[in-house]
């Protein structure tokens, strides 16, 4: 059963960058056709999908967050990592890694549902 | 984007009742929803994938209907274990959306 662990900083200053990694093990990030995906939530809201990458390195990226965002895979590492600049008080959150299951619908084909979830990592922007 | 709006925003049942909630889209989205079940301090865990597929080894008592704008996640029977926030997901296009959540208490 593949397991999703996040790791990273859980204080961040304002305007500095953040770098998350999720580790995978239980299975292989390059294998079938997964996306892997990062989601946050802020305190006491719901869910907010950031973005995924394919195991080719395609990234797809929610479009509130396209100029600050980079998602990355290493596959040697069997991990991948969010990369997000210029943080504010706006960006504090749980952080969640996710395996999206690939599938279509009539407009897209991509991460459609996510079938394993990391617990999540607290990150707060502070100074 | 694609509003995900669920109601209500959380409800109170007795052990045993049948619970049912709703996830309305902002517009047709066909059977891409997803639901998923979220205790504080886990990951989420998914319930229901294209509106009524029931994930592997969730619970029968869970399950989901809808098509279109209008989706129902119904517990035939709840349990203690089920107490938790319960949010819709479309994946009709980008960017994926999820609704508010329903938090689930006794």
């Amino acid at each position: 059963q593949v397991r999703l662990q996040e790791s990273g900083p859980g204080l961040v200053k304002p305007s500095q960058t953040l770098s998350l990694t999720c580790s995978v093990s239980g299975g292989s990030i390059d294998s079938r056709a997964y996306y892997w995906t990062w989601i946050r939530q802020h305190a006491g809201k719901g869910l907010e999908w950031l973005g995924y990458i394919y195991k080719s390195g395609t990234t797809y990226y929610n479009p509130s967050l396209e100029s600050r965002i980079t998602i990355s895979i290493d596959k040697s590492a069997n991990h991948f990592s969010l990369t997000l600049t210029s943080m504010t008080g706006a960006d504090t959150a749980v952080y969640f890694c996710a395996r999206g299951v690939g599938a279509c619908s009539s407009s897209n084909c991509g991460g459609s549902w996510f079938d394993s979830w990391g617990q999540g990592t607290q990150v707060i922007v502070s100074s | 984007d694609i509003q995900m709006t669920q109601s209500p925003s959380s409800l109170s049942a007795s052990l045993g009742d049948r619970v049912t909630f709703s996830c309305q889209a902002s517009q047709d989205i066909s059977n891409y929803l997803n639901w998923y079940q979220h205790k504080p301090g886990e990951a989420p865990k998914l319930l229901i994938y294209d509106a009524s597929q029931l994930e592997t080894g969730v619970p029968s008592r869970f399950s989901g209907s809808g098509s279109g704008t209008i989706f129902t996640l119904t517990i035939s029977s709840l349990q203690p274990e089920d107490i938790a926030t319960y949010y819709c997901q479309h994946y009709l296009d980008l960017p994926l959306t999820f609704g508010g959540g329903t938090k689930v208490d006794i």
